[in-house]
């Protein structure tokens, strides 16, 4: 199976502040990563798809970068609304997986 | 607008069955992968299964193989997740998730989940 490690797993943060969140994947999964963010109690919502494309209607302050086995997820300037937990989670091999999630909370 | 409900969820034995519900609306179900995908209380994400829009294709995690089966109703725009020899470790807020479309897997809506809970 495809492991996905996150880092950090938790992450405090000011409002406006520039966040970034990496996702390792075992193998090369070239650009078949996801991303989600989930508040708590609330369903996952998709950020990101093929590692770069940005779901409609998702804030632009949203970007993701990378390929094969390296990926970024950055948030350019912290709102409010952005503290909850964040997965990456690959769809380029059998099982599907998940990291294990990372935390952002506010500083 | 599209729309998934999970319905079937419950209080069940180790050792028990359960059939989990999908309802799909917004969208036309027949054409799109169709996932389920858990979340124990307090932990992360795991995908468990998923079926090919005419059913012939059905993929699982190891740990559900031989003890879960998912299976699609597209005349009822229904999905279900026949879930036998339940463990504790099954215990999770099932949630049903649709592709992104043209095939590509990752998770563009999501129902609100239903909740499995196995314990004696």
């Amino acid at each position: 199976d495809i492991q996905l490690t996150q880092s950090p797993s938790t992450l405090s943060a000011f409002v406006g502040d520039r966040v970034t969140i990496t996702c390792r994947a075992s193998q090369s999964i070239s650009s078949w990563l996801a991303w989600y963010q989930q508040k708590p109690g609330k369903v996952p919502q998709l950020l990101i798809y093929k590692a770069s494309s940005i779901e409609s209607g998702v804030p632009s302050r949203f970007s993701g970068s990378g390929s094969g086995t390296e990926f970024t997820l950055t948030i350019s300037s912290l709102q409010p609304d952005d503290f909850a937990t964040y997965y990456c989670q690959q769809y380029d091999r059998y099982p599907w997986t998940f990291g294990q999630g990372t935390k952002v909370d506010i500083k | 607008e599209v729309q998934l409900v999970e319905s079937g969820g419950g209080l069940v034995q180790p050792g028990g069955s359960l059939r989990l519900s999908c309802a799909a609306s917004g969208f036309t179900f027949s054409s799109y992968w169709m996932n389920w995908v858990r979340q124990a209380p307090g932990k992360g994400l795991e995908w468990v299964a998923n079926i090919k829009q005419d059913g012939r294709e059905r993929y699982y995690v190891d740990s559900v193989k031989g003890r879960f089966t998912i299976s699609r109703d597209n005349a009822k725009n229904s999905l279900y997740l026949q879930m036998n020899s339940l463990r504790a470790e099954d215990t999770a807020l099932y949630y049903c998730a649709r592709e992104g479309g043209r095939g590509y897997q990752y998770f563009q809506h999501w129902g609100q989940g239903t909740l499995v809970t196995v314990s004696s």
